[in-house]
């Protein structure tokens, strides 16, 4: 098994730019979530979704737009990037909202 | 609303030696608790969890967490640290009795054990 994996592992963009993050997992989780990951301040979350066909806001949602594809994918969108979105991006799933979550290995992206 | 405090930002321990990373937590309902690791360009990996029942609980790689609930705390033990442990650890909390399943993370404690 992959885990959860993520794509791209790198990106720049440009202000203004926009772009999709993508995760999939191949665990059968029912719960997915998007992190943002800054120095001295731990993960934050951006969005989740409890279940498939739901998704929510997280703590910082301003910018970002999610997608739940399907049962397997999770993308997070960045309509027109700004300096301040420039972080390391983690997606993770569960088998529950209860359960442990598993972690990708990341997205380190840079707006310029 | 929940929220998790590490009050250290960096633990220096000697190889060998015990070892024990600081949380607390606040949560209106019973708390859901987590501790993960993260290594250098990684993801954040599972340790061990209290969800209820033995207020020990032990984890992957030796760790052991020791849930208070009159201290609100969750610290993370280990009784003789390995070089290999030194990396970035994170508490997380959720209620129970919040139904947006969040989870809150803290702002991380890097651990170095030097040899």
């Amino acid at each position: 098994n992959a885990g959860v994996t993520q794509t791209p592992k790198f990106q720049v963009l440009k202000t203004g730019q926009s772009m999709t993050l993508q995760c999939a997992q191949d665990m059968n989780h029912n719960s997915m979530y998007w992190y943002r990951q800054d120095p001295g301040m731990g993960l934050r979350l951006i969005y989740y979704s409890a279940s498939e066909g739901t998704t929510d806001k997280g703590e910082v949602p301003n910018g970002y737009n999610v997608s739940r594809l399907n049962k397997r994918e999770f993308s997070l969108r960045l309509e027109s990037a700004a300096p301040s979105q420039t972080s390391v991006y983690f997606c993770a799933s569960a088998l529950s909202p209860y359960n442990e979550q598993f972690f990708g290995p990341g997205t380190r992206l840079t707006v310029l | 609303a929940q929220s998790v405090a590490q009050p250290e930002d960096q633990v220096n321990v000697a190889e060998g030696n015990p070892l024990t990373v600081k949380c607390t937590y606040s949560v209106s309902g019973n708390p859901y608790l987590f501790w993960y690791v993260q290594y250098p360009n990684r993801g954040l990996q599972f340790l061990l969890k209290y969800i209820t029942g033995d207020n020990l609980v032990k984890g992957s790689y030796g760790f052991e967490a020791e849930f208070n609930k009159s201290q609100t705390s969750f610290h993370l033990k280990k009784p003789s640290a390995l070089v290999s442990d030194s990396a970035l650890y994170f508490c997380a909390v959720r209620d129970n009795g919040d139904s947006s399943y969040k989870l809150i993370f803290g702002s991380g404690t890097r651990l170095l054990v030097r040899p």
